[in-house]
């Protein structure tokens, strides 16, 4: 079965790079994602990788994968005090119906 | 602008009584979805529709209700069968044409009187 597990919370200072992480279980994931919660709040789509890619970047966001351990990270650059939310990954696996499943949320805490 | 939208923000539940939370979207997608959140264990799926009147069981259906008969509309029912509602609401859509970017609501937070 599918399991996508990260680590529950990460503390940087203010313009250091935040590194979160995330390891899934199942090698036919196709997509995976990395959305953004502010407190009280929906989630939001940051930005996604297909399986056949690396990597990918985005403005201050980096996105690796490694499909060999089934590992993904993002990195964000200049890490602002705004950026303080829980980061959720998820993995998306084709079926009948596209199936995501999402981790269990790191909270991002940013010192000032 | 389009969105998807919840209501309430905020609603409380009396022993055996049945509530339902609201989501309406306007962004013509043809799926339509709801999370349960609790702290430290991310999102877990409760119910999905991929088309008018039509849904599924997600992983955690025992308890709650849905109805699709618009494309516009999923609302929620927790009934009274479900004894530890308290939680964090989430409902989403997606276009449902193949990459299944997600869009979310603001939530709704159930709490047990």
């Amino acid at each position: 079965g599918e399991d996508v597990e990260q680590s529950l919370f990460l503390s940087v200072r203010e313009g250091d790079s935040s590194v979160i992480n995330c390891t899934y279980t199942d090698s036919s994931s196709t997509y995976l994602y990395w959305y953004k919660q502010e407190p009280g709040a929906g989630l939001q789509l940051l930005t996604y990788i297909f399986s056949n890619m690396d990597m990918k970047q985005d403005q201050r966001l980096t996105v690796l994968l490694n499909k060999k351990d089934k590992h993904l990270s993002l990195r964000i650059a200049d890490t602002q005090t705004g950026d303080s939310a829980i980061y959720f990954c998820a993995e998306i696996l084709i079926g009948g119906y596209q199936k995501v499943t999402f981790g269990t949320g790191t909270k991002l805490q940013v010192i000032p | 602008d389009g969105g998807i939208t919840q209501s309430p923000k905020y609603l409380f539940r009396k022993e055996g009584q049945n509530v339902t939370l609201s989501c309406e979207q306007n962004l013509n997608h043809d799926a339509m979805y709801w999370y349960r959140q609790d702290p430290g264990q991310g999102l877990r799926l409760i119910y999905y529709s991929q088309i008018v009147n039509d849904f599924q069981k997600g992983d955690i259906a025992e308890g709650y209700s849905v109805s699709r008969e618009k494309k516009e509309s999923f609302p929620l029912t927790v009934t009274s069968a479900q004894k530890n509602p308290t939680a964090f609401y989430l409902c989403a859509s997606s276009p449902g044409q193949g990459l299944e970017k997600l869009f979310f609501g603001s939530g709704t937070q159930l709490s047990v009187l």
